[in-house]
């Protein structure tokens, strides 16, 4: 069983659509969660992290963690086409020195 | 004022060459990286840094050798390249006690022929 897993997509909505993206995980020892997005042909950049369970908000973008059922989603309200990327989800055991697993990604489209 | 820089962007070069990909960063991070993205998106850490002290090293073939002279700069170089190895080659920094929040730089697009 894979540490991560994320369905691919593609995905594609929308404008002003609300998106949610997900993975499943596997090791319940896992601490961080975390979002990168991924424009075409450029490096990840950090979205949005959580420690632990719960919610946390950033504009547009609603972060949610369920350690119960290891389950992680990203939320996006009123999509923009300039949310158009690759969503990776990426997990952690601790803040400190371990790597980050990342999901395989999905692929978001918005169409305006 | 780029924040994490690779050089080169792109890298086209025949099996069996010696090659490098410099990256430096100027956030002043303790931790720096190397990760490798194939053809169907999937990102995988391949060495990581912590002030110029391996920390992870996952099972990269030892073809490839990170150096880091010092902890803002970490170069990868890659012997005997295979066709495998065409990839986009991602270097990243992070705070030392913040490994979630890791700085990615543009990528170097390795093709191998």
């Amino acid at each position: 069983q894979k540490e991560v897993e994320q369905d691919p997509g593609p995905l594609s909505v929308p404008e002003g659509a609300i998106v949610s993206l997900n993975c499943t995980y596997s090791n319940s020892a896992f601490q961080y969660f975390m979002w990168y997005r991924q424009y075409s042909r450029k490096g990840p950049e950090l979205l949005m992290y959580t420690y632990s369970s719960g919610n946390k908000e950033d504009g547009r973008f609603t972060a949610q963690v369920d350690k119960s059922s290891k389950y992680i989603s990203l939320f996006i309200r009123d999509s923009q086409p300039s949310d158009s990327a690759t969503y990776l989800c990426a997990i952690s055991l601790s803040g400190g020195s371990e790597k980050l697993v990342f999901g395989k990604g999905t692929k978001l489209t918005v169409n305006p | 004022d780029t924040a994490v820089s690779q050089t080169p962007k792109y890298l086209v070069t025949q099996m069996g060459n010696d090659k490098s990909i410099k990256c430096e960063q100027n956030l002043g991070h303790d931790t720096m990286y190397w990760y490798k993205q194939d053809s169907k998106k999937f990102l995988k850490i391949m060495f990581s840094y912590n002030n110029k002290e391996l920390i992870i090293n996952e099972t990269v073939p030892n073809r490839f050798s990170p150096k880091s002279p010092d902890k803002a700069h970490l170069n990868l170089h890659i012997n005997s390249l295979e066709l495998g190895d065409s990839a986009v080659y991602f270097c990243a920094s992070s705070p030392l006690d913040a490994t979630y929040e890791q700085y990615f730089g543009p990528g170097t697009r390795l093709t191998v022929t």
